[in-house]
């Protein structure tokens, strides 16, 4: 069975631009969930999509959004990036509540 | 916002030490505790899921448990090795589809 697949892997962007990330779940998975690590810091949570609706977001700006799709794939999109965007984000899915996530190898944002 | 503590927050210890990290999390409305390991340059990788007071996991020489009463989930590593060095993470399942993460454990173990 294929894991989660994110991409890009890295990606350099300049202050002001916006950026869409992908994340593609484990078939059948139909919760995808979205994490941000910055250096020195744990993995803060984005947002959680459940059969194409934000069941949960956490305390980020409105920058940051994101949309599922029918199939269950993901998108993160973050718009006038800023230089503390520079982080891993990582996407992991799950089966059902109370299951564990299912992590991508992340994609790693530099913002200069 | 669930404040999820671990402690202690680094540790080095030598092949062979057992040893065990806490994690404390101030209430236990959540669906379920869930331990992840994250080793350097992979993504992090689940380790157990807990949703009872009482519960105990094990998987090798690797055990948690959990105390839902007072607060904490507890992991225990046996004969650490090498290849146990790694971050771990612990992290209540607050909501259906969404886990506060602690910001970790990382382990050294030297040969």
């Amino acid at each position: 069975k294929a894991g989660v697949t994110q991409t890009p892997r890295y990606l350099i962007k300049t202050r002001g631009q916006q950026v869409t990330l992908s994340c593609s779940p484990i078939s059948g998975h139909r919760s995808v969930s979205w994490y941000q690590q910055t250096p020195g810091q744990g993995l803060q949570f984005l947002f959680e999509y459940f059969s194409e609706t934000q069941r949960n977001k956490g305390n980020f700006p409105g920058r940051f959004s994101g949309r599922q799709f029918s199939n269950s794939r993901s998108e993160m999109n973050v718009s006038t990036l800023e230089l503390g965007d520079s982080a891993l984000y990582l996407c992991a899915s799950s089966l059902v509540v109370d299951s564990p996530l299912h992590f991508g190898n992340g994609t790693r944002l530099t913002v200069t | 916002i669930l404040n999820v503590e671990q402690s202690p927050q680094s540790l080095h210890v030598q092949e062979g030490d057992s040893t065990n990290f806490t994690c404390s999390f101030p209430s236990s409305n959540f669906y379920a505790l869930h331990w992840y390991r994250w080793e350097t340059a992979k993504s992090p990788e689940a380790l157990f899921v807990m949703t009872l007071n009482g519960d105990e996991k094990k998987k090798g020489r690797i055990s948690a448990t959990l105390n839902t009463k007072e607060g904490y989930s507890y992991l225990y590593i046996k004969g650490s090795q090498p290849e146990d060095s790694a971050t771990y993470l612990c992290a209540p399942e607050v909501s259906a589809g969404k886990s506060t993460f602690g910001d970790g454990t990382t382990l050294t173990v030297k040969p």
